[in-house]
């Protein structure tokens, strides 16, 4: 079945400090891929996606590209802030309704 | 502004008790969804739902069953609540088709013990 895999936390950066957390994944077909976030004391927000190989989704100064050869997606940001301190999940989906999520990444910005 | 609403932020329910947790949503979406959200385990699916009174299990189904009589509302059940059940629960919703994913838009969950 479809699975996701997340490098482990936490990931403790200072600030202004370059970020990369890791996403692989494992699906049948061409999955469309998400990092979702997660700030203390809320639910999960999309964060951003990329629904083809080679796609390179963007937001908020967070990147991630589709590298179908590696089945990675992994999360990057040049310069973290305080303020990005959550969690991060990786996800994907293969044309199912539903969802299939990472365990999640821990990022503390100090 | 579109909003998935959860009807308790926190809850503690006894052993044995029978537990409902309430979700809607205002965007007329087809789909909706139930997690169960674990530490080192990431998010669990428990149900989802692609119509009314439609239902489909998930990966995580023993114990609880779910009912949505209206399109807005996703009830997700516990039938005799259990100290393993104690665990953040998220409920989500998505538009719905099977193309491309465009993701979901998620509850601010329920903390659930159960004691």
């Amino acid at each position: 079945g479809d699975s996701v895999t997340q490098m482990e936390g936490p990931v403790t950066l200072s600030e202004e400090a370059f970020l990369t957390i890791n996403c692989t994944y494992t699906a049948t077909g061409y999955p469309s891929l998400f990092w979702y976030v997660q700030y203390p004391g809320e639910g999960l927000q999309l964060l951003l996606k990329a629904t083809k190989a080679d796609d390179k989704g963007s937001n908020k100064g967070f990147e991630a590209t589709y590298r179908k050869e590696t089945t990675s997606f992994h999360l990057e940001k040049g310069s973290v802030q305080v303020s990005d301190s959550a969690v991060y999940f990786c996800a994907l989906n293969t044309g199912r309704r539903a969802l299939t999520f990472g365990s999640g990444t821990r990022l503390q910005v100090e | 502004d579109v909003k998935v609403t959860q009807s308790s932020r926190y809850l503690v329910k006894r052993t044995g008790e029978k537990v409902f947790l309430e979700c809607v949503q205002d965007m007329d979406h087809e789909n909706m969804f139930w997690y169960r959200q674990d530490p080192g385990l990431g998010l669990r699916l428990i149900y989802f739902s692609y119509d009314v009174k439609m239902k489909e299990k998930g990966d995580i189904p023993e114990g609880y069953s779910v009912s949505r009589e209206k399109k807005e509302r996703f009830s997700l059940i516990l039938e005799s609540a259990s100290t393993n059940q104690t665990s953040m629960y998220l409920c989500a919703s998505s538009s719905g088709g099977t193309g491309p994913y465009y993701g979901y838009t998620f509850g601010s969950g329920t903390r659930l013990t159960v004691v």
